[in-house]
């Protein structure tokens, strides 16, 4: 089994419709970041989490709202979907025991069309 | 200017060449390096990691680091269809709460 998983892997949706997207992980990794890629801008930063109890905003966040309900869970919600959110969201983890020297492991990413 | 920076390529070198791919980065601080490789529609994977000025080698991949430059590469030997993808250099600061910050990225064709 996948240790960082998606759910849903892809889904299409309507503008102003609310979704969210789930990530779970069984790394035992405290640390959890949603990011967005669109073709040309690699990987942007939406939310971070460090702990369940530390969330921080990362360059992107507008539009965008998360919940840590556990260590092993992480979602990204969109409160009223835009077609401009069309992009590759991708869920990862770190070990903070890593220090500045932490990898990330990723999600297999969850392909969202706002139309 | 953007904190990490890259060619966006594509970047189309033959099989059995050397594939080299540069990043640099704007922040003189910046401790940690890596390299990830990104298949078309599927997840970022961590291939090299590199803290020291020099070169690292693992396998047919070597990372070179010049912090006084600020800049970091990646060279891959025999370079082999396989290899074709896309590959992001990241950064990460002195401290462990510092966020990795991402290149966007550089697309490597293998020609066969």
């Amino acid at each position: 089994d996948a240790d960082v998983t998606q759910t849903p892997r892809n889904r299409i949706t309507k503008t102003g419709k609310r979704i969210m997207l789930e990530c779970s992980q069984t790394k035992g990794h405290d640390r959890m970041y949603w990011y967005r890629q669109d073709p040309g801008l690699g990987l942007r930063l939406i939310y971070y989490s460090f702990d369940v109890k530390d969330i921080n905003k990362g360059e992107i966040s507008d539009g965008y709202s998360v919940s840590r309900q556990a260590q092993a869970k992480f979602s990204l919600s969109l409160e009223s979907a835009i077609p401009n959110q069309t992009a590759l969201y991708f869920c990862a983890t770190s070990d903070r025991r890593g220090g500045s020297r932490e990898t990330q492991y990723f999600g297999p990413g969850t392909r969202l069309l706002v139309l | 200017q953007k904190e990490v920076e890259q060619n966006s390529g594509p970047l189309s070198v033959p099989e059995g060449a050397i594939a080299s791919l540069n990043c640099t980065y704007s922040d003189r601080v910046s401790q940690s390096f890596f390299w990830y490789r990104q298949y078309s529609g599927k997840s970022p994977e961590l291939i090299m990691s590199i803290y020291s000025n020099g070169d690292k080698e693992d396998g047919r991949f070597t990372a070179q680091l010049n912090k006084a430059s600020q800049y970091v590469s990646l060279l891959i030997r025999d370079s082999q269809p396989s290899d074709s993808a896309t590959y992001l250099c990241a950064v990460n600061k002195m401290y462990s709460y510092d966020k990795v910050i991402f290149g966007p990225g550089t697309s490597l064709s293998v020609i066969p």
